[in-house]
């Protein structure tokens, strides 16, 4: 049983470019949440996608977006590189019958950004 | 809504005993507990629910207490593998944010033989 998966692994951007990372969810799973996770830190909540569907949204700007596909796997955007966008990026996925249950999301490797 | 960790970090002999706590100022539905390692994915320890449920690791026990919005994990005769940096995720009671977890900085555990 595939966990999560997330390509590419690792990303190389200049300032001002766009990126789209992408991510496949676990198997039986239709709920994806994107998190960014800067050095030493913790991940932060970027937006979670159900039904494709942005259900909910974390505090990043616009420049942030993404897309769910019908086979529940999900794309993140992001435009207009900022030097303060490189992190490393979260995907995790979740089943929404377990939302009010304990949603135990199960996390992707990540995508390692730089922005040079 | 970010929940406070501590200890920041903590330095073990194989076999003794680690406690990693975890504080909210905000009611909470649940908390989870992660531990990554360098370069690899949270993994999934134990989720402990308002109401006294727990799901998790047979091996790691942790206690939430809805009262003070805290929890604790409770790491016993750790072994050199519990290296990492362990985080502690919270769920708000509020209906519309269910399914956000709103993550700690961290508490890296160093486990030496």
């Amino acid at each position: 049983d595939a966990g999560v998966t997330q390509s590419p692994t690792h990303l190389i951007k200049t300032r001002g470019q766009q990126v789209t990372l992408r991510c496949s969810p676990k198997s039986g799973h239709d709920t994806v949440s994107w998190y960014q996770q800067a050095l030493g830190q913790g991940p932060q909540f970027i937006f979670q996608y159900y039904e494709e569907e942005e259900r909910q949204r974390g505090n990043f700007p616009d420049r942030f977006s993404g897309h769910q596909f019908p086979n529940y796997s999900s794309e993140l955007n992001v435009n207009a590189l900022l030097l303060g966008d490189s992190a490393l990026y979260l995907c995790a996925s979740s089943t929404d019958r377990g939302r009010l249950r304990g949603n135990i999301q199960y996390f992707g490797a990540g995508t390692r950004l730089s922005v040079l | 809504q970010q929940p406070v960790q501590s200890p920041q970090a903590v330095i073990l002999r194989e076999g003794e005993d680690a406690v990693i706590n975890c504080s909210s100022s905000k009611a909470l539905y649940s908390v989870h507990w992660y531990r990554q390692k360098h370069g690899e994915a949270p993994v999934f320890l134990m989720i402990l629910l308002k109401g006294g449920e727990q799901k998790g690791h047979e091996k790691i026990s942790a206690s939430f207490n809805e009262k003070k919005q805290q929890s604790s994990l409770y790491l016993t005769a750790s072994q050199l593998s519990y290296s990492g940096t362990y985080f502690c995720g919270t769920e708000s009671e509020r209906g519309s944010t269910l399914g956000r977890l709103y993550f700690g900085r961290g508490t890296q555990l160093t486990v030496w033989p």
